[in-house]
């Protein structure tokens, strides 16, 4: 089946380190997201793709880094100066070029502080 | 973009139809309404979308005012599995880039047995 798969669904940091959350889609799409959900609260763009080997910076880009150098891969590496990393992690797709109206998300990944 | 208001929070009895508004005041002529929603713990599900015509597809309805500037979504026999945040956005036509869209803090539907 055609989806977006991200890895792991919970994810545990200790202080001063970097994590790496996966998200990996089959749909072929060209752009691509990455998302933080607080509790309680709306999406925040951190950052996006709209072209392999091409990405920008969202709304909350600091402490995040990211790359893109597989059209089905956007891996989102939240780094040590990220210091209040605990969310709700959201990565999402979509064709481009207005091919289709919809946002096409993974099913997340929670990640935590110890 | 548009920005969109939508309430808080929202009780529907299972079996009735489930309506929930969205105020969009400030669309302009070329913005389409979406909506999504997102079961705890996963990530958001497109439902419907619609520029100034009644919409409806095998999830819900989507009524648009005449003036474009508020819409109600409609579970037609709403079910425990549709207890949820739902999310109304505006996004420019089938080009934009969903980067400029905003998802707020949505409507939480709580459906009771």
């Amino acid at each position: 089946d055609g989806g977006i798969t991200q890895s792991p669904k919970y994810l545990f940091r200790k202080e001063g380190q970097n994590v790496t959350l996966s998200c990996e889609q089959n749909l072929n799409h060209d752009a691509m997201y990455w998302y933080r959900q607080d509790p309680g609260q709306g999406l925040r763009l951190i950052y996006y793709s709209q072209i392999v080997n091409d990405f920008q910076k969202g709304d909350i880009a600091e402490g995040y880094s990211v790359s893109r150098e597989k059209k089905e891969s956007f891996p989102l590496t939240v780094t040590s100066a990220q210091k209040n990393p605990t969310a709700f992690y959201l990565c999402a797709s979509h064709p481009g070029g207005g091919n289709d109206e919809k946002l096409f998300f993974g099913s997340g990944t929670q990640l935590s502080v110890l | 973009d548009a920005k969109t208001t939508q309430p808080p929070s929202m009780d529907c009895a299972e079996g009735r139809a489930a309506n929930l508004p969205c105020n969009h005041s400030t669309i302009s002529g070329n913005e389409y309404v979406y909506w999504y929603r997102q079961i705890h713990s996963q990530g958001p599900q497109y439902i419907i979308h619609g520029l100034k015509n009644n919409e409806t597809n095998e999830m819900a309805s989507l009524i648009i005012t005449e003036d474009r500037k508020s819409s109600t979504l409609i579970l037609p026999h709403a079910t425990l599995r549709d207890t949820a945040v739902y999310y109304c956005i505006v996004r420019v036509g089938s080009y934009a880039p969903y980067q400029k869209v905003t998802f707020g803090t949505g409507t939480k539907l709580q459906v009771i047995p």
